[in-house]
């Protein structure tokens, strides 16, 4: 099963963009990468995820690299609401999320 | 509406007692889950269930079962509580375990503490 390699932490001012980088080496060819989020007390909430190309939603951008051994999600704009802790999630062979520690995005005002 | 709820939120119990946590999604999806978040923060999956059947069992010592009356609905009964059982519990849904493009929508949580 893949495994992910993300920053513990990371700080962002308020209104600029983040890029939250993510390494999985180990991923399959046809394993997903999935990104989720947990704002403090609350469950995870998906992201976004993707594949090969990279992917746009309302709440982020997924870039993936060419080799796909890593993504960088990226927040366009970021707010005080989306500090939160960010998981990278290979599937594994059996559709599962493998979740990591992720890393805490602190967001300053 | 909320999509994957649980109850009780909160549930404080004293060791060797019973209890059961209760999860309802009303997203029509076929599949649900269990895990558990620990105090380190790690999520780790403890089961899944498809249209009403036990999928994935990880290694949960077997004073955890989980039950699911109807699709809509999975709970988690739990034997002989011990200390190490305190920890975060989320029931998730989605709508194709098999999909490798599913997305999972948890419910916000119920935090067991063990006395």
């Amino acid at each position: 099963d893949a495994k992910t390699t993300q920053p513990n932490s990371m700080e962002s001012n308020e209104e600029e963009p983040v890029h939250l980088p993510c390494n999985h080496s180990t991923i399959s060819g046809t394993d997903y990468i999935h990104w989720y989020r947990q704002l403090p007390s609350q469950g995870p909430e998906y992201v976004i995820h993707g594949l090969t190309s990279n992917v746009n939603n309302r709440m982020a951008s997924l870039a993936i690299a060419e080799d796909r051994k890593s993504s960088t999600l990226i927040l366009h704009r970021a707010t005080l609401r989306d500090a939160a802790v960010y998981y990278c999630i290979p599937q594994d062979s059996n559709y599962q999320l493998i979740w990591g520690a992720g890393t805490k995005l602190i967001i300053k005002p | 509406d909320t999509a994957v709820s649980q109850t009780p939120k909160y549930l404080v119990t004293q060791m060797g007692n019973d209890k059961s946590i209760k999860c309802e999604q009303n997203l029509g999806h076929d599949t649900m889950y269990w895990y558990k978040q620990d105090s380190k923060k790690f999520l780790k999956i403890m089961f899944s269930y498809n249209n009403k059947e036990l999928i994935i069992n990880e290694t949960v010592p077997n004073r955890f079962s989980p039950k699911s009356p109807d699709k809509a609905h999975l709970n988690l009964h739990i034997n002989s509580l011990e200390l190490g059982d305190s920890a975060v519990y989320f029931c998730a849904s989605s709508q194709d375990m098999a999909g490798g493009s599913d997305t999972q929508y948890f419910g916000p949580g119920t935090r067991l503490t063990v006395l």
